[in-house]
């Protein structure tokens, strides 16, 4: 399988504790996006790497929230200290084109914070 | 209000209906793009478009670009078609992201 893939896909967590999420883009994919959506609401942009650079990252994004992309393939958003409010489903997305051109998504990774 | 607004937030059709969603947006876009979302949360990019209409199958995309609206259509609507339809626009100010909309949900009965 060559598409965009992500795990978990399903992550339950206490409030308070750390959580990693991990993308795999499509191979030769150079930008990567992180995207949030909650339930009834489309997706909501996070952050994008173009290769390892991390170029812009969304004020929807507090301190808690940092995502890495450190050879420019794989990506991990990392959650600390995770609260209720954190619930979502977490989409990647990539694309090969110089601009957005054609999105791939993952299946995304949905987490629940008791 | 939100940048990109779509209508109606929810629809259900006879299987054989056209179906038509709206998507207004408030921005100066490069271009818009239509996505499908299946229950569980797949994505799959329908077009991408910046002028004119792109067609494929039974799915048109039409997009106007003087005032700022795009549409969806599908022909001869299938069960299969039911999914949540969103639209996203790549704003020209070259950040390079999308703006969701927050999607319509389509029901298409047998």
């Amino acid at each position: 399988d060559t598409g965009v893939s992500q795990d978990p896909r399903h992550k339950i967590t206490k409030r308070g504790q750390n959580v990693t999420f991990r993308c795999d883009p499509i191979s030769e994919h150079n930008r990567l996006y992180w995207y949030r959506q909650t339930l009834g609401q489309g997706p909501e942009f996070l952050t994008y790497f173009q290769n390892e650079a991390q170029l812009e990252k969304s004020r929807l994004l507090s301190d808690r929230f940092s995502a890495e992309r450190p050879k420019g393939s794989f990506s991990t958003l990392e959650i600390q200290r995770t609260e209720q409010g954190d619930s979502a489903m977490y989409l990647c997305a990539s694309s090969r084109l110089s601009r957005v051109g054609e999105l791939f998504f993952g299946e995304g990774s949905r987490l629940t914070v008791l | 209000k939100n940048e990109v607004e779509q209508s109606p937030q929810n629809l259900t059709a006879q299987e054989g209906e056209f179906i038509t969603i709206n998507c207004s947006y408030s921005v100066g876009i490069s271009a818009l793009h239509w996505l499908q979302q299946h229950p569980g949360g797949g994505i799959v990019s329908l077009f991408m478009l910046s002028s004119g209409k792109k067609k494929h199958g039974r799915l048109i995309a039409t997009i106007n670009i003087q005032e700022k609206h795009s549409s969806l259509h599908i022909t001869a609507s299938h069960p299969r078609d039911s999914a949540v339809y969103i639209c996203a626009v790549e704003s020209n100010f070259g950040n390079e992201k999308l703006t969701f909309g927050t999607g319509t949900r389509l029901t298409i009965i047998p």
